[in-house]
């Protein structure tokens, strides 16, 4: 399994975009990058997945260079409710994808 | 409408005293997990289902059991809960195994007293 490195916390303010970079040196030929935002006392939610250059969706964009080592999550103009904890997961490939994730990054979003 | 749905939202058990979570999922989808939450920590997986298929994680406690008697319902038993294992629990579903979107339930939040 890839192992991914995140920051552990981060302070934004309202309005500013937000790029949270994560580390995967050692992603595999098959690994999808996907993120995952987590509010207190909830499931993860889904935000995001990509394999390379740059994925976008209504809520966030995803750049992934080319070597793929490395990812970040971009969000756009940031509010409030935009403080969560954000994964950033590596998946294994093989018969059954492995839901890992690693140590998360602490998003505070500030008035 | 949920898609994922955990009972009960809280449980409180007796150290010792076996306890049984649920999880229900309405999206007809193959892989089930269960994953275990202590605070300020990230999700660990402790097994998961690709259709019957049973997956157990290797550092998964022999205290931790799974059944999943159908596509849309699986247990999470604890045999013998210890205060460690105080905790969130959490369900989650994914269409398929080659898909890296999960959708995960509200969790339970179980207390060992």
């Amino acid at each position: 399994l890839a192992k991914t490195t995140q920051p552990i916390s981060m302070d934004s303010y309202e309005g500013q975009e937000v790029n949270i970079t994560c580390s995967h040196n050692n992603i595999a030929t098959n690994d999808y990058i996907t993120w995952y935002q987590q509010f207190p006392s909830q499931g993860p939610r889904f935000i995001i997945q990509g394999y390379k250059t740059k994925v976008t969706n209504e809520v966030a964009s995803l750049f992934i260079p080319a070597d793929r080592k490395s990812s970040t999550l971009s969000l756009p103009r940031v509010s409030l409710s935009d403080t969560a904890v954000y994964y950033c997961l590596v998946d294994s490939s093989g018969s059954a994808r492995q839901l890992t994730f690693g140590s998360g990054t602490q998003l505070t979003v500030l008035p | 409408d949920a898609m994922v749905i955990q009972n009960p939202r809280y449980q409180v058990t007796q150290f010792g005293k076996p306890v049984t979570l649920s999880c229900s999922q309405t999206l007809n989808h193959n892989v089930m997990y269960w994953y275990q939450q202590k605070s300020s920590q990230a999700p660990k997986l402790l097994f998961h289902y690709y259709d019957k298929d049973f997956n157990n994680e290797a550092d998964t406690p022999d205290n931790f059991q799974s059944r999943r008697p159908n596509t849309s319902f699986c247990f999470l038993d604890i045999r013998s809960p210890g205060l460690g294992d105080a905790a969130m629990y959490l369900c989650a579903t994914s269409r398929a195994a080659t898909d890296t979107e999960a959708f995960f339930g509200q969790g339970t939040r179980l207390t060992v007293v």
